[in-house]
């Protein structure tokens, strides 16, 4: 595609339930990144995928995180039992290759609240 | 740890004037740093990218230095515009030596340009 592309734009959700959230990198981009952006706070990196392989998991603040990517293309951060803490901005970000000087494109982000 | 600090936090100047941005870092084994834009809402825009071995980059009225070994970027912004105001992101990726992870941000300065 065109861009980075995330899907949903925006999601409510309530406490305890799972929630997954989508990224379609740029085609042809083999590396495959998660930022978490908190009302006040910084971007936090979760997880980098470089094919379907994801080298660095050590960003995800808990184990009810996770994020699968197939295909070397479509990524999905699942949340389980979300709690409020987890109320973000979660953008995903992708690049042509990992472990180069290559430039970091970024989509438009998942605005996660939970109630 | 890599930790990045971009000073000031926040920046208010008329139109016109030409502004500096700062980002300092902490691990000089960096694979490139890269300069966004965020604006309110949106996802980020890279501005400029400076791998490990360049000293500086330049876009238009937007000139990117870096010196690696002190550690220290600055974001060169010549006549501010309106246009400009966002909040400016530095960002470092780190060479992890087994393979780049994410990058490391910055918590932004952000910017105002009165009309």
């Amino acid at each position: 595609g065109a861009g980075v592309s995330q899907s949903p734009s925006n999601k409510v959700t309530e406490k305890g339930k799972d929630v997954e959230l989508r990224c379609d990198p740029i085609s042809g981009h083999t590396a495959l990144y998660w930022y978490r952006q908190s009302l006040g706070q910084g971007l936090e990196f979760l997880i980098y995928f470089q094919g379907n392989s994801a080298p660095d998991k050590s960003g995800l603040p808990s184990d009810r995180f996770s994020a699968e990517r197939t295909g070397g293309s479509v990524s999905t951060l699942t949340i389980q039992r979300t709690q409020q803490e987890d109320s973000a901005v979660y953008l995903c970000a992708s690049s042509l290759v990992a472990g180069v000087n290559t430039e970091a494109f970024f989509g438009q982000g998942t605005r996660l609240t939970v109630v | 740890k890599q930790e990045v600090t971009q000073i000031p936090a926040a920046l208010s100047v008329p139109e016109g004037e030409n502004l500096v941005l700062n980002c300092s870092f902490t691990d000089s084994a960096i694979y490139n740093l890269q300069w966004f834009r965020q604006d309110p809402g949106k996802g980020l825009t890279s501005l400029l990218l400076i791998q490990s071995s360049q000293r500086e980059q330049t876009s238009g009225r937007l000139n990117a230095s870096l010196d690696k070994s002190s550690g220290r970027s600055t974001l060169y912004i010549a006549a501010s515009q309106p246009g400009d105001s966002a909040t400016y992101l530095c960002a470092v990726r780190r060479n992890s030596g087994g393979g780049a992870d994410g990058l490391t941000f910055g918590k932004g300065t952000h910017l105002i340009i009165q009309p």
